[in-house]
């Protein structure tokens, strides 16, 4: 019964491909988000999303696009991939600005 | 917007010693504060958190933290630490728009 899951756990792929990171969580929350974490372990907000609604959106290259087809889901559309994307991303939910719980974490190498 | 600062990026101490992990905030109205764990290989997991009443809160695995207003700091503390604690610590204050803002981390090693 994983609260928030994320698929897939390790991605691996040549710069300049275009990659999709999917995210579901089951724990009826109304706010989903995407975080990356760098090699030194900073933990930044790229985007978070309301009831589908778009209401977090840090400075992230447009060659991030979210999309949430539904509360439970929130997806991460990278295009166009460089070597600096490598890093862990994690998806999150909460009910309203109540405690985030967290998905493993996807771990993207750009080669 | 708000801020987080975790002044010690790494910190050991031996099994069975007490624990104190800081962590000041920066935020223009009352702040929801939250310490997470995260183990190697593994998503953040909470530890405690803090939105309002007892300025101590209490967590799992022993831990406890105190909000200072005055000092806008939210420390973590655990009185006797396990070989087991061993992982990087992240501090965090959240808005009210969900907008949670991490510390750098601080890693803890345990010593035998």
């Amino acid at each position: 019964d994983t609260a928030v899951s994320q698929t897939p756990k390790y991605l691996v792929t040549q710069m300049g491909n275009d990659k999709s990171i999917k995210c579901e969580q089951n724990l009826g929350h109304d706010t989903m988000y995407w975080y990356k974490q760098d090699s030194k372990k900073f933990l930044k907000i790229m985007f978070s999303y309301n009831n589908k609604e778009l209401i977090i959106n840090e400075t992230v290259p447009n060659r991030f696009s979210p999309k949430s087809p539904d509360k439970a889901h929130l997806n991460l559309h990278i295009n166009s991939l460089e070597l600096g994307d490598s890093a862990v991303y994690f998806c999150a939910s909460s009910l309203r600005a109540d405690t985030q719980y967290f998905g493993p974490g996807t771990r993207l190498t750009v080669l | 917007a708000q801020s987080v600062t975790q002044p010690d990026i790494h910190i050991t101490v031996s099994e069975g010693a007490s624990l104190e992990l800081r962590c000041n905030y920066s935020y223009g109205a009352t702040p929801y504060l939250f310490w997470y764990v995260q183990s190697p290989g593994q998503g953040l997991q909470l530890l405690l958190k803090y939105f309002s009443g007892d300025t101590l809160v209490q967590g799992i695995k022993g831990f406890e933290a105190e909000f200072k207003r005055s000092q806008s700091s939210f420390n973590l503390r655990k009185p006797s630490v396990h070989w087991s604690d061993a992982a990087e610590y992240f501090c965090a204050v959240g808005a009210f728009n969900n907008d949670m803002r991490f510390g750098a981390g601080t890693r803890l090693t345990v010593k035998p």
